[in-house]
């Protein structure tokens, strides 16, 4: 079946450091793949997504990029803000089955 | 644009009762979801809906019912709540690959 697989534990970092969270995935067919971020005490929102390999989704100085060959779809930001202090998300959708399969997510925390 | 409204927000719930979260979207998305959120464990399927009428179990069942009787409403039922079901719950609805979520309902069961 499909599933997500994100790096383990919280990210802390200084603020204007380079961010990289990990994403890898395994899934049948061809999905395409998406990161969420979450704010504290709101729902989830779609931060940037790639629906075909080599794509290359991009949002608010963020980026990834679809890697089918190393199954990956890691995040990453060159100059993290303290807004940027969130759960992020990585997840795929596959064509057949209808539904958005998640990672167990990771918190960033940025300081001043 | 509402989008997604679910309610409660918030409820407390004694173990053995029972409770209807509510899900409402105004895309007229066919599509719609319920997950839950525990800490670690990431978003877990509970139940989705692929239409007007229609049903179908995720990952995570168990311990719930789930009806769309109308094509915007999606509502989540808990029969016998547990404390295993402490939970924050989230709502979703999708059209092609846009997935709007919901901002979520915190469900504390003692």
């Amino acid at each position: 079946g499909n599933s997500v697989t994100q790096m383990e534990g919280p990210v802390t970092l200084s603020e204007e450091a380079f961010l990289t969270i990990n994403c890898t995935y395994t899934a049948t067919g061809y999905p395409s793949l998406f990161w969420y971020v979450q704010y504290p005490g709101e729902g989830l929102q779609l931060l940037l997504k790639a629906t075909k390999a080599d794509d290359k989704g991009s949002n608010k100085g963020f980026e990834a990029t679809y890697r089918k060959e190393t199954t990956s779809f890691h995040l990453e930001k060159g100059s993290v803000q303290v807004s940027d202090s969130a759960v992020y998300f990585c997840a795929l959708s596959d064509r057949g089955n209808n539904r958005l399969a998640f990672g167990k997510g990771n918190q960033v925390v940025v300081i001043p | 644009n509402a989008g997604v409204t679910q309610t409660p927000k918030f409820r407390v719930l004694k173990t053995g009762q029972s409770m209807t979260l509510l899900c409402a979207q105004d895309m007229n998305h066919e599509y719609m979801y319920w997950y839950r959120q525990d800490p670690g464990m990431g978003l877990r399927l509970i139940h989705y809906s692929v239409g007007e009428g229609t049903t179908a179990k995720g990952e995570v069942p168990d311990g719930y019912n789930v009806s769309r009787l109308k094509k915007q409403n999606f509502l989540l039922g808990l029969e016998s709540a547990a404390p295993s079901q402490t939970s924050v719950y989230f709502c979703a609805s999708r059209e092609n690959y846009g997935y709007t979520f919901g901002s979520g309902t915190r469900l504390t069961v003692v």
